[in-house]
């Protein structure tokens, strides 16, 4: 594909639902990340995918958190029993490889939760 | 906290003058990464420096790293109004599954 997809684009949702989030990464890019970033704020590291494994998940904030990644390709990041501070930007990035090499971002999904 | 810090946290200069942003970091690194990010949304890739470099350049951007303070500056040179966004540093540490972003310098390049 030509860049890093993600939808919703925007998703509000009430407190106490579940929401699902989804990125397509560019094509032949075996490495992929969530970022999420509050309002004003830095992009705070979420977790990676290397193919469909993520070795480290220690960056979620919490249970309610939970992303996978199928075919090496589309990832799904899903937040369970969603809470007003987990309102945010969450970006998705994907590179060629694993360390070293230039992310590429998607254009986010804007949660609102209310 | 995170690993790496802007400074400062916002910039506003005229149209045509120098820019110059830095990053401060905490642990051993192998490369350092600049993004740029316009309206809150993603971010674009500016340039990445090696842990064993000193400076790298690419169009009016330099890019300087010095490993023994931990930090990193970017200049940006004869600014333009599209220059206008946030700029963010990122680190990857030597050891470790994480990435790390700063909390972004707000440029701002009055026309």
């Amino acid at each position: 594909g030509a860049g890093v997809s993600q939808s919703p684009s925007n998703k509000v949702t009430e407190k106490g639902k579940d929401v699902e989030l989804r990125c397509d990464p560019i094509s032949g890019h075996t490495a992929l990340y969530w970022y999420r970033q509050s309002l004003g704020q830095g992009l705070e590291f979420l977790i990676y995918f290397q193919g469909n494994s993520a070795p480290d998940k220690s960056g979620l904030p919490s249970d309610r958190f939970s992303a996978e990644r199928t075919g090496g390709s589309v990832s799904t990041l899903t937040i369970q029993r969603t809470q007003q501070e987990d309102s945010a930007v969450y970006l998705c990035a994907s590179s060629l490889a694993w360390r070293s090499d230039t992310q590429y971002f998607g254009p986010g999904t804007r949660l609102t939760v209310l | 906290s995170q690993q790496g810090e802007e400074d400062p946290q916002a910039l506003s200069i005229q149209e045509g003058e120098n820019a110059t942003m830095n990053c401060s970091y905490k642990t051993s690194i192998n490369n350092l990464q600049w993004y740029r990010q316009n309206s809150g949304r993603g971010l674009v890739h500016l340039i990445l420096i090696r842990s064993n470099e000193r400076e790298k350049h690419s169009g009016r951007l330099r890019v300087t790293l010095d490993t023994s303070k931990k930090s990193s500056s970017l200049l940006i040179t004869a600014s333009r109004a599209a220059d206008t966004a946030s700029y963010f540093c990122a680190t990857e540490p030597n050891t470790g599954n994480q990435f790390y972003f700063g909390t972004g310098t707000s440029l701002t390049v009055i026309p």
